[in-house]
């Protein structure tokens, strides 16, 4: 079946340091694909998406390629802040309604 | 009002208990979805509901869990029996429509079930 695999954290940074969170993915045809933040004591929100292959997601300095020849969606930030600081999750579109969620990565971000 | 909202927030219970998880979606989100979230794992798929009816159980762990929804509205989970692999955070969320195409979930903050 359809499944995410996120890099285990968590992920201590410095304050400005770059930010890489691998995001890899087994599915048939092309899933559209996500990353949702959850900050602590909140809900998840997403953060970005892309829905093609190629497709570019952007939100807050964070970005993701779709990348098909190797399955994966990492996630980008050249210049993390310690409002970063949360649990990230990496997510695809398993039929037309169901989120496939990763295990999710926590960063913590060190002023 | 403005976002899901999951009562209660915490929950202790002992084992064997039968418990309740209550959901209140964003007004007017038809689709509305419960996962659960335990230590280590990622988000677990549970059910999804379009309106009341719920095309989707394959994710209930067992026949000790068990949903409704009424109005299109407030969901209710329930554990029967409970045990302690049930403890777990479980997450409701909601969407305007019935597909995620668009991806975007509302999550609310969660009820944190601990079962002793």
């Amino acid at each position: 079946g359809n499944s995410v695999t996120q890099m285990e954290g968590p992920v201590t940074l410095s304050e400005e340091a770059f930010l890489t969170i691998n995001c890899t993915y087994t599915a048939t045809g092309y899933p559209s694909l996500f990353w949702y933040v959850q900050y602590p004591g909140e809900g998840l929100q997403l953060l970005l998406k892309a829905t093609k292959a190629d497709d570019k997601g952007s939100n807050k300095g964070f970005e993701a390629t779709y990348r098909k020849e190797t399955t994966s969606f990492h996630l980008e930030k050249g210049s993390v802040q310690v409002s970063d600081s949360a649990v990230y999750f990496c997510a695809l579109v398993d039929s037309s309604y169901k989120l496939i969620f990763g295990s999710g990565t926590r960063l913590l971000v060190r002023p | 009002g403005a976002g899901v909202s999951q009562s209660p927030s915490n929950k202790v219970t002992e084992k064997g208990k039968d418990v309740e998880l209550r959901c209140d979606p964003i007004s007017g989100h038809t689709a509305l979805y419960w996962y659960r979230q335990s230590l280590g794992q990622g988000l677990e798929f549970l059910i999804y509901f379009q309106g009341n009816s719920a095309p989707d159980k394959s994710g209930l762990p067992s026949d000790r869990f068990s949903a409704e929804r009424t109005g299109g509205s407030v969901s209710t989970l329930t554990i029967q029996r409970t045990q302690q692999e049930d403890s777990a955070v479980y997450l409701c969320a909601s969407s305007p429509m019935g597909g995620t195409k668009g991806g975007e979930l509302f999550f609310g903050e969660g009820s944190r079930l601990t079962v002793l």
